[in-house]
């Protein structure tokens, strides 16, 4: 266990709907980041959030948003979805340290 | 603009041999480096970093080299295992802030008997 927590590990939906995924961060930690990955390509960064703000953002659809609440964690929110955006979607979370990121075990999103 | 390079997707060793995993930035600020292995149906896990004032880290059986003035860097596995089989990514930072990580795409090794 890695510390930093997704829910739910696998979703699938129909071509149109939303979804929202859920992460925890590793205790401590301010920062939290998502990232995609498709087809076992590489991590695509979506944006990063630092204590409730948002920080960075990457190749992020504007059918995308995100969020982080007070208690730190975050949610990504994927509306209007489309077959492409079947992907694993991972979190991490960050305090800046030796060892970079910690990633959560990610949400396998199918879009049918 | 690709700031990290991983040009090889796949490598595939025999167990017990070595494995070169190679990875070329083109940012001169990155000062901190890091490899992280991905398995399947997991997230990345922190494997090894390097910073930039060393040419070399070792743990165990993974060492990772830094050539500054190639901006290149290598993970080397010796002796190779089948457990090693994964997705190995490098990223790198600016000013030892690992707060802003950049990824490689990552290269797929195969370990086989």
């Amino acid at each position: 266990d890695s510390g930093v927590t997704q829910t739910p590990k696998h979703l699938i939906t129909a071509t149109g709907q939303r979804v929202t995924l859920r992460c925890s961060p590793r205790s401590g930690d301010l920062s939290v980041y998502w990232y995609q990955q498709s087809l076992d390509q590489g991590l695509q960064f979506l944006i990063q959030y630092y204590n409730g703000e948002e920080r960075a953002k990457g190749n992020i659809l504007e059918r995308f948003s995100a969020q982080q609440f007070p208690d730190l964690h975050s949610e990504l929110n994927l509306s209007s979805l489309e077959l492409g955006d079947s992907a694993l979607y991972f979190c991490a979370s960050s305090a800046d340290s030796l060892y970079g990121y910690t990633f959560g075990s990610g949400t396998r999103l199918t879009v049918v | 603009d690709q700031q990290v390079k991983q040009n090889s997707p796949s490598l595939s060793v025999q167990e017990g041999r070595i494995s070169i995993l190679n990875c070329d930035y083109t940012n001169s600020m990155f000062d901190y480096f890091l490899w992280y292995k991905k398995y399947p149906a997991e997230g990345p896990t922190f494997l090894i970093s390097i910073s930039s004032i060393k040419d070399k880290n070792e743990d165990g059986r993974f060492t990772v080299f830094l050539n500054k003035s190639a901006k290149h860097l290598s993970l080397h596995i010796v002796p190779s295992q089948p457990g090693d089989s994964a997705v190995y990514f490098c990223a790198a930072s600016e000013q030892f802030n690992t707060d802003k990580l950049i990824f490689g795409t990552g290269t797929r090794l195969q370990v086989f008997p």
